[in-house]
């Protein structure tokens, strides 16, 4: 079945420096790929809708400067955390879709 | 975003069937119902999915009530690898996003 392959699986990273997040689609091509965000003990939420070759669309709230997302080909989607903060500590979750939706393994994130 | 209600947590025991109930009173009527289930610190698993009818896969069943504004997942032989978090998705007019709510969690007692 189709795979989405997200890289790395964990990340420590020092408070206001950048943490980039990759997400792959191993065996089918995606030009559109969603990426969430989850705390702990909550569910997921949708930061936003990576498009290829095109600006990713945001959901309200999500500030599109501090989390840049690439999608420069149909297999590749990247989300950087720029400027971290403890606060963006999370595990933040890919997603593709085929005939279903097929989610990453997850990133946490943990801003020190 | 079409809403929708699940019990905050339910319980079973190994090897029974388990009926997990969604209220989603306001999807519209082309919106499949999406299941997804979440085991801890991996991303989200599809389950099943249906529009009207109900659905049957090597995982679980979907039953759908007539007027759409429910259904139930039905885990037919709960084990213990079945434990995590399920959610109720419904489609969102059409747009391709995935909406999740707070989801039921299972615990499945050996």
């Amino acid at each position: 079945g189709a795979v989405v392959s997200q890289h790395p699986s964990w990340v420590i990273c020092k408070s206001g420096t950048s943490v980039k997040i990759e997400c792959r689609s191993l065996d089918f091509q995606a030009t559109t790929m969603f990426w969430y965000r989850q705390f702990p003990k909550q569910s997921l939420m949708l930061m936003a809708t990576s498009n290829e070759g095109s600006k990713a669309t945001y959901e309200q709230g999500v500030e599109k400067d501090k989390f840049l997302i690439n999608h420069a080909s149909l297999t590749l989607s990247t989300l950087t955390v720029t400027s971290a903060h403890p606060e963006d500590s999370s595990f933040y979750i890919c997603s593709a879709k085929v005939l279903s939706y097929t989610f990453g393994s997850g990133t946490r994130l943990t801003v020190v | 975003d079409a809403k929708t209600t699940q019990p905050n947590s339910m319980e079973s025991n190994e090897e029974e069937p388990v009926h997990l109930p969604c209220n989603h009173s306001t999807i519209s009527g082309t919106d499949y119902i999406h299941w997804y289930r979440q085991l801890p610190s991996q991303g989200p698993e599809y389950v099943i999915h249906g529009l009207t009818s109900n659905v049957n896969n090597r995982m679980a069943s979907l039953a759908i009530a007539e007027d759409r504004k429910s259904s139930t997942l039905i885990l037919h032989r709960a084990t213990l690898r079945d434990a995590a978090v399920y959610y109720c998705i419904p489609g969102q007019g059409g747009s391709e996003k995935l909406v999740f709510g707070k989801g039921t969690k299972l615990t499945v007692n050996p």
